[in-house]
């Protein structure tokens, strides 16, 4: 199986400031990386797929990038309605994968 | 308007079994692979199984193979997923998804809970 280790597993930003959250899988998974919010109580909503592409609705200050085999998740001029858990989830080869997890808060 | 509607949680004893449903609507069923999973309390996500979109395939995570099936009804535009021998580590709450680039769409999700 392939591991997707996540990091940091929590996090504490301010209003306005830049979040990055990054993922790193045991071995290639192209570009089959997607990434998650879930709100206290809440389904998960996709935000990312094939590792770069915003999903419907989100807002731009989404943005996802690859640099070699780390994946990242970055969130610009952080707002109150982001904090939650995020996780990656690798698609590439079965059983699919997620990460652990990133807790965001406000500080 | 995409929605699922996940149904058919409850408490159940361990070793009896449980089919969940997942009723779709707002958007083409059939045109779409579907997939079950879970989230046990206060802890990450975990895929079960994936449906290819006409049912021809199928997909499972190693600890729930020979125990859940996951099917589809294109006819209804419904999910489900037999679980049986249910054991106290599949207590979670379960979300059906479609998915298509990654898990695009997701239900509210049900509850079960597996103790005697």
């Amino acid at each position: 199986d392939i591991q997707m280790t996540q990091s940091p597993a929590s996090l504490s930003a301010s209003l306005e400031e830049i979040v990055t959250i990054t993922c790193q899988p045991s071995q290639d998974i192209g570009n089959y990386l997607s990434w998650y919010q879930q709100k206290p109580g809440k389904s998960p909503q996709l935000l990312i797929h094939s590792a770069t592409s915003l999903a419907d609705g989100v807002p731009s200050r989404f943005s996802g990038s690859r640099s070699g085999t780390q994946y990242s998740l970055k969130i610009n001029r952080l707002q109150v309605e982001d904090t939650g858990i995020y996780y990656c989830l690798q698609g590439y080869s079965a059983p699919w994968t997620f990460g652990g997890g990133t807790k965001l808060e406000l500080k | 308007e995409v929605q699922l509607v996940e149904s058919g949680g409850g408490l159940v004893q361990p070793g009896r079994s449980l089919k969940l449903s997942c009723a779709a609507s707002g958007f083409t069923f059939s045109d779409y692979n579907m997939a079950w999973v879970r989230q046990a309390p206060k802890k990450g996500l975990e895929w079960v199984a994936t449906i290819i979109y006409d049912g021809s395939r199928t997909y499972y995570r190693d600890s729930v193979k020979g125990r859940f099936t996951i099917s589809r009804d294109n006819a209804k535009s419904t999910l489900y997923l037999q679980m049986d021998s249910l054991r106290s580590e599949d207590t979670a709450t379960y979300y059906c998804a479609t998915e298509e680039q990654g898990f695009d769409y997701w239900g509210q999700g049900v509850m079960v809970t597996v103790s005697s």
